[in-house]
């Protein structure tokens, strides 16, 4: 059974570019957690989705951020016009089901570089 | 709003040492607990997690916490670390009953084991 996978393990970009962060949850997971870790720091929650539902993007910045998970295919995260302080290691994690006793698994991370 | 606070950004130990990493949290609500350790260059995997019962309780790699409400804490130990022990640590938090899932790290612990 395949782990959470994203894509691409590092990504470059110019300020302003758009950027297109990629993760395909485990095997029956319907519920996708992305969070970023800025350097030096802890992860921070950004945005928890269900399949074609955003549940909670209450650590999403207000502008250039948005995710979506669809239906078919896996979640994406956008960051649109970025700037150098979006710089950072962001991780996607998945899990079967919201309760509590059902962990998050989490994937290898995207290392975004704005230059 | 919940916090979670690991005071030693780096713990060196000398391999065959114990180790205790500290994590104290602050909530209004019941909470669940949890170690995070992350290899470099790599996602977060689950050491261990506090969910009710016993309060001691046993992870992966012979880790194991102790969580003590009256204190708000949940530190870390291991009797006896090893080269491969070397690694950055998160302590986290999770809502109990709250509808999202999003966890609150720490800002982590570098464990770094010398021989």
């Amino acid at each position: 059974n395949a782990g959470v996978m994203q894509n691409p393990r590092h990504l470059v970009r110019r300020r302003g570019q758009e950027a297109r962060l990629r993760c395909s949850p485990m095997k029956g997971h319907s519920h996708v957690y992305w969070y970023r870790q800025l350097p030096e720091e802890g992860l921070k929650f950004m945005v928890y989705l269900q399949k074609e539902n955003i549940i909670d993007e209450s650590g999403m910045p207000k502008e250039r951020f948005s995710a979506e998970f669809p239906k078919e295919g896996p979640s994406i995260l956008r960051i649109q016009q970025v700037v150098r302080g979006d710089s950072a290691a962001y991780f996607c994690a998945s899990s079967p089901a919201p309760a509590p006793a059902y962990e998050q698994y989490f994937g290898p991370g995207t290392r975004l570089t704005v230059t | 709003a919940q916090s979670v606070t690991q005071l030693d950004s780096q713990v060196p130990v000398f391999e065959e040492a114990p180790v205790e990493l500290r994590c104290n949290y602050s909530s209004s609500v019941s909470v669940y607990l949890f170690w995070y350790v992350q290899y470099p260059n790599q996602g977060l995997q689950l050491l261990l997690k506090y969910l009710s019962g016993s309060t001691l309780v046993k992870g992966i790699n012979g880790f194991e916490a102790e969580f003590n409400k009256s204190q708000t804490s949940f530190h870390l130990r291991k009797p006896s670390v090893h080269i491969s022990d070397t690694a950055e640590y998160f302590c986290a938090v999770r809502n109990d009953g709250g509808a999202t899932n999003k966890l609150i790290f720490g800002t982590g612990t570098l464990l770094a084991v010398q021989p």
